[in-house]
């Protein structure tokens, strides 16, 4: 079965405090790997896909990067506009659906 | 291109009640879905659908129905709503079922 799991469950920085979060899988097969940001009351929006160990995206303070067993997503100098929940979600080989984690609940304090 | 749109975005039912969830797509998109989000539980897929007339079941689908007359809508029914299915409803829509989805804005629903 496949599985997916965020550390942690919630991240408040103070503006301008680097950090990481996590997302550990147990999937067969890795098809993809996908990060959402998530703001209260929308639906998830699409950050970044993910396809084999070793790649990285960027867009603006995030970075995400994957390996053979967990993905992170790396916030740099982060800003009040960044809080939100990080969802991510993978794909194994042999489903069309996605698996997501719970999310992080991230705090941007300034 | 207005993408993914749901209706209504709050709905109150009495249990036993019956409805349906709106969701529409203009992104000539495949594959459509439905799923629920609860505190702590992430997203779990209730219905999905590879193309018109094509539905199937993800991970908590009892208690729900789908169908897939056009290409652009995938309404989801309650048929006897409970307790257990206050939530909040998300549609999502992708060329294919593994590639990039995107949401919808969610409906709340509260079943008392």
């Amino acid at each position: 079965e496949d599985q997916v799991t965020q550390s942690p469950e919630a991240l408040r920085l103070q503006e301008g405090e680097s950090s990481s979060l996590n997302c550990s899988y147990t999937v067969s097969g890795l098809r993809g790997l996908f990060w959402y940001r998530q703001d209260p009351g929308k639906g998830p929006e699409f950050l970044f896909t993910l396809y084999s160990a070793g790649e990285e995206k960027e867009k603006e303070r995030l970075k995400a990067t994957l390996t053979k067993k967990e993905s992170f997503l790396h916030i740099t100098a982060p800003k009040p506009e960044d809080s939100a929940t990080y969802l991510c979600a993978a794909r194994s080989g042999s489903a069309r659906q996605l698996t997501f984690g719970s999310g992080t609940q991230l705090t941007v304090l300034p | 291109n207005a993408g993914v749109t749901q209706t209504p975005k709050f709905q109150v039912l009495k249990t036993g009640q019956s409805m349906t969830l709106q969701c529409a797509q203009d992104m000539n998109h495949e594959y459509m879905s439905w799923y629920r989000q609860d505190p702590g539980m992430g997203l779990r897929l209730i219905h999905y659908s590879v193309g018109a007339g094509i539905t199937d079941q993800g991970e908590v689908p009892n208690g729900y129905n789908v169908s897939r007359s056009t290409t652009e809508d995938f309404p989801l029914r309650l048929l006897s709503a409970a307790p257990s299915q206050t939530s909040v409803y998300f549609c999502a829509s992708s060329y294919s079922g593994g590639e990039t989805q995107y949401f919808g804005p969610g409906t709340r629903l509260l079943v008392l």
